[in-house]
Parts: structure tokens; sequence; C-alpha cells
């Protein structure tokens, strides 16, 4: 069974700096690539970030971009966001993702049950 | 590309049909189109992905179809499970999501 356990959710003033973890199992880690989404309470769906099965290649959403960081370690099965220069409408629940691959490569075919992140002084 | 989904509120009883729709702003090339279903507190699960390939485990009440720029998710008929809220989410580059349609009980 597929599980993905979102850690590091967490009050934090504006300007500040956070690293969120998710932690995998149940699958094959470092043969897919791995995505985070975010959702402000209430509101829809947003794309943050996106990394390759190796961590070579990190893509961004043009909100956080030069903000945030997406790292794995494949030894340990993890994943992370770094985020820094935290502002307020960077509040949201945080989820991390499981990439389909193949033909489906960007769609999230599971997800964590997500951490929250609020930004506030 | 935007995607917009309407309507944003569907009011239906257990038992009738479900026909939600996503539209792109521009084409949509090889079918990089996918469906998720949120329920409440709960996180998002795949449902439908390539347009009209439904996730394991979805049950064939679910399917999708369409192409170009207008996409269609129909729920044959509803199970109270099924109130939840549905995106849509476009992959042809960066994932893009919908805003959402909410099924709600009416």
């Amino acid at each position: 069974e597929v599980q993905l356990v979102e850690s590091g959710g967490v009050v934090v003033q504006p300007g500040g700096s956070l690293r969120l973890s998710c932690a995998a199992s149940g699958f094959t880690f470092d043969d897919y690539a791995m995505h985070w989404v975010r959702q402000a309470p209430g509101k829809g769906l947003e794309w943050v970030s996106l990394i390759s099965w190796d961590g070579d290649s990190t893509y961004y959403a043009d909100s956080v971009k030069g903000r945030f960081t997406t790292s794995r370690d494949n030894r340990k099965n993890s994943l992370y966001l770094q985020m820094d220069s935290l502002r307020t409408e960077d509040s949201a629940f945080y989820y991390c993702g499981k990439d389909k691959g193949g033909h489906d490569y960007r769609v999230l075919e599971y997800w964590g049950q997500g951490t929250l992140v609020t930004v506030s002084s | 590309i935007v995607l917009t989904q309407s309507p944003g509120t569907l009011s239906l009883s257990p038992g009738e049909r479900a026909t939600l729709s996503c539209r792109a702003s521009q084409s949509v090339s090889s079918s990089y189109l996918a469906w998720y279903q949120q329920r409440p507190g709960q996180a998002p699960t795949l449902l439908i992905s390539a347009v009209s390939s439904r996730a394991t485990g979805i049950p064939d009440r679910f399917s999708g179809s369409g192409s170009g720029t207008d996409f269609t998710l129909t729920i044959s008929r509803l199970e109270p499970e099924d109130f939840a809220v549905y995106y849509c989410q476009l992959y042809d580059s960066s994932p893009l999501f919908g805003p959402g349609t909410k099924v709600d009980v009416k």
C-alpha cells in the first residue's frame, strides 16, 4: 500500500523559513517523480513543485520560484520542501504526491494527508 | 492556459446523474487531462487520467470524455460518498488545476 506522510507544518512569521518532509513507503521511491501541491483553507489546489526521480531536475510554480526548494533523499525514501522568505499567502495545507509516470507524467497518482503551514505574525 | 470548471456548485440527489465540465482556454494536446475527487477533510484522490482512463479502484459509474478544449466528467448515478469537490487538471506542461466543482446534496 502506498503511503505518503507529510510533516513539519507549523506557525511561522512572515519572512521566516520552514522545511517540510514527506516519508514515502509502499512503492519503489526512486522510480518516480514527486510533487508538492498546496491548498489554502477553503480554496482550490495549486501545484507547487515537481522533482525528477533522481533529483536532478526540479520545476516550480512562478508563485514560489526563487523562494522554495524541493529535494529528495532516495536512500531515506523522503521528499523535502525548503520554504524561505515565507509570505502570508503561502499559508495552506501542503500535500506531497507520487507521480503516475509514463504518459501520465505530471499526474498525481497518490497523495499524502497534508501538513498545515500558517504564516502569521 | 486557463482552466475553468462549471458549474461552480451542482446540487443533485443520490441516484441522479452528474455532468461536470472543464474547459481550457487553448486546445489540450495528447489527452493530458485528469480528474480528482476531494471529499470534505480529506486529500484529493485521482479518478481519471488521459481524459478517460479510470484510476485503480475507481468504480465504473465515473467516466471521462472530451477533446481539444472541452472535457466532461460524468457520474452516472450518485452514491452518498460521491458528494465532494471535483478538480480537473491539465498536464501537458506544468500541472494546472481548475477551480473545482462542488457536488452537494439537493
